[in-house]
């Protein structure tokens, strides 16, 4: 079956623009993740959505950022009047509900952000 | 808060050589415990986990056991191969629909 996918591959913009990334999750994973990952800070959580809903946004580094999940699938990742150190490749990761024992997180193969 | 500490790379292995990777962990409670893979040009996939002390996760011939009195989880491969170059990544949940906690990270080359 299809994987998580991330739209687009690449972007790059210049300081000060607004940015959308775009995850669609596996079909029925009602869990889905926004990490990041670069070269100083390796990978990141940013936010957690369960449903439509955000139980833990702890991760998102400034005010920003904000993200939103609609239909309990596909989820946007905002960035406002990007910066240089925003530059870093943004994962989305989804994973069905657990009962209780830790599952897997599947990830996609993430947006490579360049801020100019 | 939770962490998660690899030791430093990277590492250069020789085809066939004996692999161990260390990982510790400092978390409240249990938490469940995973090794990512990263092989180039591609996305992050499991490779192994262990959900409670003792138990050992496997895969691909990888193996790591979850050692609570010693809070680590290294990872250990016998006989490695060209196609285990990739950047390997210790990670923790503290429970279940919870956000995962990644060590730095250390990339492998393995020559032929």
């Amino acid at each position: 079956g299809a994987g998580v996918s991330q739209s687009p591959s690449n972007k790059v913009t210049e300081k000060g623009k607004d940015v959308e990334l775009r995850c669609d999750p596996i079909s029925g994973h009602t869990a889905l993740y926004w990490y990041r990952q670069s070269l100083g800070q390796g990978l990141e959580f940013l936010i957690y959505f369960q449903g439509n809903s955000a139980p833990d946004k702890s991760g998102l580094p400034s005010d920003r950022f904000s993200a939103e999940r609609t239909g309990g699938s596909v989820s946007t990742l905002t960035i406002q009047r990007t910066q240089q150190e925003d530059s870093a490749v943004y994962l989305c990761a989804s994973s069905r509900l657990s009962g209780g024992v830790s599952v897997e997180q599947f990830f996609g193969p993430g947006t490579r952000l360049t801020v100019l | 808060g939770d962490s998660v500490t690899q030791m430093e790379g990277p590492v250069t292995l020789s085809e066939e050589a004996f692999l161990t990777i260390n990982c510790t962990y400092t978390a409240t409670g249990y938490p469940s415990l995973f090794w990512y893979v990263q092989y180039p040009g591609e996305g992050l996939q499991l490779l192994l986990k262990a959900t409670k002390a003792d138990d050992k996760g496997s895969n691909k011939g990888f193996e790591a056991t979850y050692r609570k009195e010693t809070t680590s989880f290294h990872l250990e491969k016998g006989s490695v191969q060209v196609s285990d170059s990739a950047v390997y990544f210790c990670a923790l949940t503290p429970g279940a629909n919870s956000k995962l906690t990644f060590g730095k990270g250390i990339t492998l080359s393995v020559r032929p």
